[in-house]
Protein backbone atom coordinates (compact mmCIF):
# COMPACT_ATOMS: atom_id res chain seq x y z
CA UNK A 1 0.00 0.00 0.00
CA UNK A 2 1.18 3.37 -0.92
CA UNK A 3 1.68 5.47 2.15
CA UNK A 4 2.09 9.34 2.63
CA UNK A 5 2.68 10.29 5.40
CA UNK A 6 2.98 14.23 7.06
CA UNK A 7 5.35 15.56 9.73
CA UNK A 8 2.27 16.89 12.30
CA UNK A 9 -1.48 16.11 12.18
CA UNK A 10 -2.51 19.67 14.63
CA UNK A 11 0.03 22.99 14.56
CA UNK A 12 -0.08 25.82 16.34
CA UNK A 13 2.32 28.84 15.15
CA UNK A 14 1.94 32.47 15.62
CA UNK A 15 1.89 35.36 13.03
CA UNK A 16 5.58 35.82 11.74
CA UNK A 17 6.76 32.27 12.41
CA UNK A 18 8.62 30.63 9.51
CA UNK A 19 6.36 26.84 9.53
CA UNK A 20 7.58 24.11 8.22
CA UNK A 21 5.33 21.38 6.64
CA UNK A 22 6.84 17.73 6.09
CA UNK A 23 5.37 15.44 3.46
CA UNK A 24 6.98 11.60 3.21
CA UNK A 25 5.98 9.33 0.54
CA UNK A 26 7.30 5.70 0.39
CA UNK A 27 6.66 4.14 -2.80
CA UNK A 28 9.61 5.78 -5.07
CA UNK A 29 6.76 8.39 -6.81
CA UNK A 30 8.03 11.18 -9.12
CA UNK A 31 4.76 13.74 -8.12
CA UNK A 32 4.33 15.15 -5.18
CA UNK A 33 1.83 18.20 -4.41
CA UNK A 34 0.76 20.46 -1.84
CA UNK A 35 -2.81 21.90 -1.33
CA UNK A 36 -4.60 23.23 1.15
CA UNK A 37 -8.43 22.96 1.83
CA UNK A 38 -11.02 25.31 3.27
CA UNK A 39 -14.23 25.24 3.75
CA UNK A 40 -16.36 26.44 0.61
CA UNK A 41 -13.50 26.37 -1.38
CA UNK A 42 -12.51 23.19 -2.19
CA UNK A 43 -8.85 21.82 -2.67
CA UNK A 44 -6.29 24.22 -3.71
CA UNK A 45 -2.74 23.46 -5.45
CA UNK A 46 0.19 25.23 -4.02
CA UNK A 47 2.75 24.22 -5.68
CA UNK A 48 3.70 20.78 -7.07
CA UNK A 49 7.15 18.95 -7.88
CA UNK A 50 7.52 16.12 -10.94
CA UNK A 51 11.07 15.54 -9.73
CA UNK A 52 13.99 16.14 -7.50
CA UNK A 53 15.21 19.83 -7.09
CA UNK A 54 12.22 20.69 -9.84
CA UNK A 55 9.01 22.98 -8.73
CA UNK A 56 6.48 24.42 -10.15
CA UNK A 57 3.42 26.52 -9.01
CA UNK A 58 0.01 25.84 -8.39
CA UNK A 59 -2.83 27.93 -8.17
CA UNK A 60 -2.10 29.62 -5.00
CA UNK A 61 1.67 30.15 -4.01
CA UNK A 62 1.53 33.26 -3.07
CA UNK A 63 3.24 33.08 0.56
CA UNK A 64 4.67 29.86 0.24
CA UNK A 65 7.76 28.17 -0.46
CA UNK A 66 8.35 24.39 -1.18
CA UNK A 67 11.66 21.99 -1.10
CA UNK A 68 12.26 18.59 -2.97
CA UNK A 69 15.84 17.42 -2.25
CA UNK A 70 15.18 13.72 -2.15
CA UNK A 71 12.37 12.07 -4.37
CA UNK A 72 10.92 10.70 -1.18
CA UNK A 73 10.78 14.20 0.75
CA UNK A 74 8.67 17.30 -0.29
CA UNK A 75 8.81 20.21 1.94
CA UNK A 76 5.68 23.42 2.38
CA UNK A 77 7.74 26.32 4.00
CA UNK A 78 5.65 29.28 5.39
CA UNK A 79 8.23 32.17 5.56
CA UNK A 80 6.41 34.57 7.45
CA UNK A 81 3.08 32.99 8.62
CA UNK A 82 -0.11 34.65 8.64
CA UNK A 83 -3.25 34.15 9.82
CA UNK A 84 -4.71 34.13 6.76
CA UNK A 85 -2.85 30.91 6.36
CA UNK A 86 -4.55 28.91 8.90
CA UNK A 87 -6.03 25.71 6.98
CA UNK A 88 -5.55 21.84 6.34
CA UNK A 89 -2.72 21.43 4.05
CA UNK A 90 -2.79 17.89 2.58
CA UNK A 91 0.15 16.58 0.70
CA UNK A 92 -0.18 13.80 -2.62
CA UNK A 93 1.92 11.74 -4.56
CA UNK A 94 1.43 10.10 -7.74
CA UNK A 95 3.36 8.67 -10.83
CA UNK A 96 2.81 9.38 -14.41
CA UNK A 97 3.62 5.51 -15.12
CA UNK A 98 0.91 3.29 -13.40
CA UNK A 99 0.38 0.26 -15.32
CA UNK A 100 -2.93 0.54 -15.40
CA UNK A 101 -2.78 3.76 -17.04
CA UNK A 102 -4.47 5.92 -14.51
CA UNK A 103 -2.62 9.14 -12.58
CA UNK A 104 -4.04 8.66 -9.18
CA UNK A 105 -2.98 11.24 -6.16
CA UNK A 106 -2.64 9.30 -3.16
CA UNK A 107 -2.59 12.03 -0.27
CA UNK A 108 -1.63 12.32 3.54
CA UNK A 109 -3.84 12.37 6.43
CA UNK A 110 -2.95 16.33 6.40
CA UNK A 111 -2.05 18.73 8.82
CA UNK A 112 -4.51 21.80 10.68
CA UNK A 113 -2.32 24.13 10.72
CA UNK A 114 -3.45 26.85 12.65
CA UNK A 115 -1.97 30.59 13.23
CA UNK A 116 -2.80 33.08 16.20
CA UNK B 1 -8.51 23.13 -17.40
CA UNK B 2 -12.28 22.16 -17.40
CA UNK B 3 -14.64 23.50 -15.05
CA UNK B 4 -17.26 21.18 -13.28
CA UNK B 5 -20.91 22.06 -11.54
CA UNK B 6 -21.52 19.07 -8.95
CA UNK B 7 -24.51 19.15 -6.00
CA UNK B 8 -23.53 20.34 -3.25
CA UNK B 9 -25.11 17.37 -0.87
CA UNK B 10 -27.62 14.44 -1.73
CA UNK B 11 -29.24 12.27 0.91
CA UNK B 12 -29.65 8.28 0.53
CA UNK B 13 -30.17 5.49 2.78
CA UNK B 14 -28.48 2.24 3.04
CA UNK B 15 -29.04 0.09 0.58
CA UNK B 16 -29.87 2.26 -2.28
CA UNK B 17 -27.66 3.18 -5.15
CA UNK B 18 -26.58 7.05 -5.04
CA UNK B 19 -25.88 8.71 -8.59
CA UNK B 20 -24.10 11.87 -8.49
CA UNK B 21 -23.75 14.16 -12.00
CA UNK B 22 -21.30 16.47 -13.16
CA UNK B 23 -21.29 18.50 -15.53
CA UNK B 24 -18.17 19.96 -17.33
CA UNK B 25 -19.22 21.60 -20.27
CA UNK B 26 -15.85 22.93 -21.44
CA UNK B 27 -14.19 19.06 -21.74
CA UNK B 28 -11.07 19.06 -23.75
CA UNK B 29 -10.15 16.19 -26.09
CA UNK B 30 -7.43 15.02 -23.74
CA UNK B 31 -9.06 15.45 -20.43
CA UNK B 32 -10.26 12.39 -18.14
CA UNK B 33 -12.80 12.43 -15.80
CA UNK B 34 -11.78 11.22 -11.98
CA UNK B 35 -13.58 11.16 -9.27
CA UNK B 36 -12.38 11.21 -5.09
CA UNK B 37 -13.97 10.49 -2.36
CA UNK B 38 -12.49 12.24 1.50
CA UNK B 39 -13.84 11.36 4.59
CA UNK B 40 -13.52 13.40 7.40
CA UNK B 41 -10.11 14.78 8.79
CA UNK B 42 -8.58 12.65 5.60
CA UNK B 43 -7.20 13.17 2.44
CA UNK B 44 -9.22 12.34 -0.58
CA UNK B 45 -9.13 8.67 -2.13
CA UNK B 46 -9.02 8.05 -5.50
CA UNK B 47 -12.27 6.06 -6.76
CA UNK B 48 -12.49 5.34 -10.37
CA UNK B 49 -11.05 7.25 -13.48
CA UNK B 50 -12.33 7.31 -17.02
CA UNK B 51 -12.47 9.02 -20.83
CA UNK B 52 -15.76 7.78 -22.44
CA UNK B 53 -18.50 5.27 -22.04
CA UNK B 54 -18.59 3.17 -19.20
CA UNK B 55 -15.74 2.52 -16.29
CA UNK B 56 -16.32 0.04 -13.42
CA UNK B 57 -14.45 -1.36 -10.72
CA UNK B 58 -15.05 -3.08 -7.09
CA UNK B 59 -16.39 0.62 -5.50
CA UNK B 60 -17.89 2.25 -8.56
CA UNK B 61 -19.16 2.63 -12.01
CA UNK B 62 -18.39 5.88 -14.07
CA UNK B 63 -21.11 6.74 -17.07
CA UNK B 64 -19.82 8.91 -19.52
CA UNK B 65 -21.94 10.02 -22.22
CA UNK B 66 -20.88 10.24 -25.95
CA UNK B 67 -20.35 13.77 -25.78
CA UNK B 68 -18.64 13.59 -22.67
CA UNK B 69 -20.15 16.91 -20.96
CA UNK B 70 -21.18 15.28 -17.99
CA UNK B 71 -20.48 12.09 -15.90
CA UNK B 72 -22.82 9.78 -13.34
CA UNK B 73 -20.85 8.30 -10.77
CA UNK B 74 -22.78 5.68 -9.84
CA UNK B 75 -22.01 4.09 -5.91
CA UNK B 76 -24.17 0.53 -5.92
CA UNK B 77 -26.01 -0.12 -2.83
CA UNK B 78 -24.85 2.57 -0.15
CA UNK B 79 -23.62 1.79 3.47
CA UNK B 80 -23.16 4.23 6.33
CA UNK B 81 -19.17 4.48 5.69
CA UNK B 82 -20.33 5.68 1.95
CA UNK B 83 -20.81 9.14 3.78
CA UNK B 84 -18.28 11.33 2.60
CA UNK B 85 -17.33 14.29 0.38
CA UNK B 86 -17.14 12.99 -3.44
CA UNK B 87 -15.16 15.07 -6.07
CA UNK B 88 -15.51 15.28 -9.90
CA UNK B 89 -12.22 16.16 -11.81
CA UNK B 90 -11.47 17.19 -15.17
CA UNK B 91 -8.05 17.25 -16.44
CA UNK B 92 -5.38 16.01 -18.77
CA UNK B 93 -3.22 13.53 -18.06
CA UNK B 94 0.85 14.25 -18.03
CA UNK B 95 3.98 12.68 -17.44
CA UNK B 96 5.09 16.04 -16.28
CA UNK B 97 2.50 16.19 -13.80
CA UNK B 98 -1.17 15.92 -13.20
CA UNK B 99 -2.46 19.15 -12.03
CA UNK B 100 -5.89 18.53 -9.87
CA UNK B 101 -9.09 21.19 -9.42
CA UNK B 102 -10.83 20.47 -6.83
CA UNK B 103 -14.15 21.81 -6.59
CA UNK B 104 -16.76 22.19 -4.10
CA UNK B 105 -17.39 18.14 -3.93
CA UNK B 106 -20.97 16.58 -3.56
CA UNK B 107 -21.81 15.82 0.78
CA UNK B 108 -23.75 12.53 0.31
CA UNK B 109 -25.07 11.31 3.74
CA UNK B 110 -26.18 7.65 3.77
CA UNK B 111 -28.66 7.44 6.43
CA UNK B 112 -30.20 4.01 8.30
Amino acid sequence: DVKVTQSSRYLVKRTGEKVFLECVQDMDHENMFWYRQDPGLGLRLIYFSYDVKMKEKGDIPEGYSVSREKKERFSLILESASTNQTSMYLCASSSPFRLDGTDTQYFGPGTRLTVL
Amino acid sequence: LAKTTQPISMDSYEGQEVNITCSHNNIATNDYITWYQQFPSQGPRFIIQGYKTKVTNEVASLFIPADRKSSTLSLPRVSLSDTAVYYCLVGERSAAGNKLTFGGGTRVLVKP
